[in-house]
C-alpha cells in the first residue's frame, strides 16, 4: 500500500506543550501534505512539502520531510485547545496521477 | 473565491434502497473531483476520481458507482445499500495547482 502511516495514533497534551506527529510512508513522493479535520467535519489542508525540501513553517506548524527515511512530521509549537482535531498526512506518489493518499491519523487532544 | 457544497450532512437508509450523494464545486472550472470514505476513527480511502466529464476512476471494487455529468458536478450512488456501506463520505476537488484538496464537509451515511 503506498499508505502514510501516522505515529502516534492518539496524543494527549496540555496547552502551552508542544505536539509533534510523525508519518511513514513507502515508495517515492512528488509531496506530503498535512491536513487537520475537526470531528464530524472535512478536512482542512494545513502545509504542503515538496519531495526536494526538507522543512517548512506556517505559524505554529513545522514541517519536516526525511525522502532517505521516507518519513515526516509535523510539530505544532505552544498547543491549544483549539488545535484539538485529528491530523492526517497524504502523499501524492511518483506517477501517482493527482491522487492523494491518506493515513489513518493522529487524534490530537489539548487540555486546557 | 472557490466553494465545494456537499448534500446531505446527515443520511439514514435501509439496506437495499438505493443512494445518491450530490456534490458541486463553485469558482473553478476542469477540477479533479474526489470522493472518499472515511471510517469512525480511522483514515480516508479513495473511492473515485475525475478529471473531466463522464470520465470516472474507481480505486476499489465496491457496491458504489460514480458520475461526473457536468462539469463541476460529482455524484456518488448505489442502486441497493449494504450494512458496510455505512461511514462518512467526502466530497473533495483539487485546486488550481492540482496539488492540495478542499473538502466539503462531508455526508454521514448510516445504513441500518
Amino acid at each position: 500500500s503506498q499508505q502514510g502511516e501516522e505515529d502516534p495514533q492518539a496524543l494527549s497534551i496540555q496547552e502551552g506543550e508542544n505536539a509533534t506527529m510523525n508519518c511513514s510512508y513507502k515508495t517515492s513522493i512528488n509531496n506530503l501534505q498535512w491536513y487537520r479535520q475537526n470531528s464530524g467535519r472535512g478536512l482542512v489542508h494545513l502545509i504542503l512539502i515538496r519531495s526536494n525540501e526538507r522543512e517548512k513553517h506556517s505559524g505554529r506548524l513545522r514541517v519536516t520531510l526525511d525522502t532517505s527515511k521516507k518519513s515526516s512530521s509535523l510539530l505544532i509549537t505552544a498547543s491549544r485547545a483549539a488545535d484539538t482535531a485529528s491530523y492526517f498526512c497524504a502523499t501524492v506518489f511518483s506517477g501517482g496521477y493527482n491522487k492523494l493518499i491518506f493515513g489513518a491519523g493522529t487524534r490530537l487532544a489539548v487540555h486546557p | 473565491s472557490q466553494t465545494i457544497h456537499q448534500w446531505p450532512a446527515t443520511l439514514v437508509q435501509p439496506v437495499g434502497s438505493p443512494l445518491s450523494l450530490e456534490c458541486t464545486v463553485e469558482g473553478t472550472s476542469n477540477p479533479n473531483l474526489y470522493w472518499y470514505r472515511q471510517a469512525a476513527g480511522r483514515g480516508l480511502q479513495l473511492l473515485f476520481y475525475s478529471v473531466g466529464i463522464g470520465q470516472i476512476s474507481s480505486e476499489v471494487p465496491q457496491n458504489l458507482s460514480a458520475s461526473r455529468p457536468q462539469d463541476r458536478q460529482f455524484i456518488l450512488s448505489s442502486k441497493k445499500l449494504l450494512l458496510s456501506d455505512s461511514g462518512f463520505y467526502l466530497c473533495a476537488f483539487a485546486g488550481s495547482t492540482n496539488e492540495k484538496l478542499f473538502f466539503g464537509s462531508g455526508t454521514q451515511l448510516s445504513v441500518l
